[in-house]
């Protein structure tokens, strides 16, 4: 089982839908994120979690630490947020190694 | 642009041979991040260096090695080249060594591809 799951794997919706990511972990960690790799490879940091909840525009990140589950919700959903959207976790033992999911590939169509 | 650079963008070499992939880090960011990309192990974490000393090490082959030198720029040695060795190559960079609480700004990667 990996340390990090995602879900789900592929995800299609409208323009203008709401949608959401869900990344289990199965470690204690000291820190979540959440990366976005768009089509051309580039990948981006979005978030940083340690708790609580974080806002970018349309994007929002949760975490709950008690249940080793985060979310990335995306509202309003457009046609460029198509990409791919990796979880990654960073280990309570104070190493800098990221763990990553395998990754959620969402396209939204308009 | 996040202010990371990766030279160079694509690489085309056979088996046996050795490459030598480049990061330069953000403007004040000490730490240099290696992370391998590949269609069936998704994305792997290499090897960390902090302001010039190895600071953490992952799932690293010993044919592959790294330095980061006194002006903050990292190259990855990748030697007897195999072809599952054929993946994307991302370098990140952070301002501090506690990379797992550090936003980590990434690079363009290098794309290898050995035939």
């Amino acid at each position: 089982k990996n340390e990090v799951e995602q879900s789900p794997q592929n995800l299609t919706a409208q323009e203008g839908e709401f949608i959401t990511i869900n990344c289990s972990y199965s470690v204690g960690i000291s820190a979540l994120h959440w990366l976005q790799q768009h089509p051309g490879g580039g990948i981006v940091s979005l978030f940083m979690l340690s708790s609580g909840k974080k806002k970018h525009g349309r994007l929002i990140a949760t975490i709950n630490i008690q249940e080793k589950h985060s979310s990335l919700h995306i509202t309003a959903s457009h046609p460029r947020d198509s990409a791919v959207y990796i979880c990654a976790v960073s280990l309570f033992i104070g190493t800098d190694k990221l763990i990553f999911g395998t990754g959620t590939r969402l396209q939204v169509f308009p | 642009d996040s202010g990371v650079t990766q030279t160079p963008k694509h690489l085309i070499t056979a088996t046996g041979q050795r490459v030598t992939l480049r990061c330069s880090p953000r403007s004040g960011d000490l730490s240099v991040y290696w992370y391998q990309q590949s269609l069936d192990q998704g994305l792997q974490f290499l090897i960390q260096y902090y302001n010039g000393e190895e600071r953490a090490k992952g799932n690293i082959l010993e044919r592959f090695s790294a330095q980061q030198f006194p002006d903050l720029h990292s190259e990855l040695n990748l030697s007897s080249l195999e072809l599952g060795d054929s993946a994307l190559y991302f370098c990140a960079s952070s301002v501090g060594g506690t990379g797992g609480t550090d936003t980590q700004y990434f690079g363009p990667g290098t794309r290898l591809t050995v035939l």
